[in-house]
């Protein structure tokens, strides 16, 4: 069965500071991997997908990760963070069959100090 | 509107009750989404509509639990009988259609007291 682990439940930055929140995802076959993220009250926004091709991924807001599948690990990665980035980040895998179903993983929440 | 819109946004009801959650999907998206928001197991698929009909339903915690879809647009969940552990956030999702990026609505909060 398809499950994502997100080790980090709350990770706490300065302003500015790099960022890189952890995933892991266990699947037998090339996974589809996406990083949601949740601001408070709001829904989930997407910020990237990796389905096939490069394994480093562009996002929107300046965010990347890159898709390592000796590691079975899909990073998040931000260079310099900024107080709105501040909410909670979600990892979630879809096999490539059944890309209907989303699993998540439990969030990681982001706090960035000034 | 652009996005994916839920209602209501929040909903206080009592153990036994009925309730009844609505989605609207962005227009022209043809697949929508179900899922629930909660603090013990996190967010759960529920279930998933193409078009009106629902082909997977796997995620339906209960028989309690139960959705439709008509037009092709607008969907209700419904929960009969509710109890306290279905106290959640209930979230909407649509694509343009089946394996396309889901967009997210803001979600329902449900409170069974």
């Amino acid at each position: 069965a398809q499950s994502v682990t997100q080790p980090d439940i709350h990770i706490t930055v300065s302003e500015g500071a790099s960022l890189e929140l952890r995933c892991n995802y266990s699947y037998g076959a090339t996974p589809y991997l996406f990083w949601y993220v949740q601001s408070p009250g709001q829904g989930l926004q997407l910020l990237l997908k990796y389905f096939s091709g490069d394994t480093l991924v562009q996002g929107i807001k300046g965010f990347e990760a890159e898709f390592k599948r000796s590691q079975s690990s899909f990073n998040l990665r931000k260079p310099s963070v900024h107080w709105s980035d501040a909410a909670e980040y979600f990892c979630a895998v879809a096999s490539s069959y059944n890309t209907d179903k989303l699993i998540f993983g439990t969030g990681t929440r982001l706090q960035v100090f000034p | 509107g652009a996005g994916v819109s839920q209602s209501p946004s929040n909903k206080v009801t009592e153990k036994g009750k009925d309730v009844e959650l609505r989605c609207d999907p962005i227009s022209g998206h043809t697949a929508l989404y179900w899922y629930r928001q909660s603090l013990g197991q996190g967010l759960e698929f529920l279930i998933y509509f193409q078009g009106n009909s629902a082909p997977d339903k796997s995620g339906l915690p209960s028989d309690r639990f139960s959705a439709e879809r008509t037009g092709g647009s607008v969907s209700t969940l419904t929960i009969q009988r509710t109890q306290q552990e279905d106290s959640a956030v209930y979230l909407c999702a649509s694509s343009f259609d089946r394996a396309g990026t889901q967009y997210f609505g803001p979600g329902t909060r449900l409170l069974v007291l």
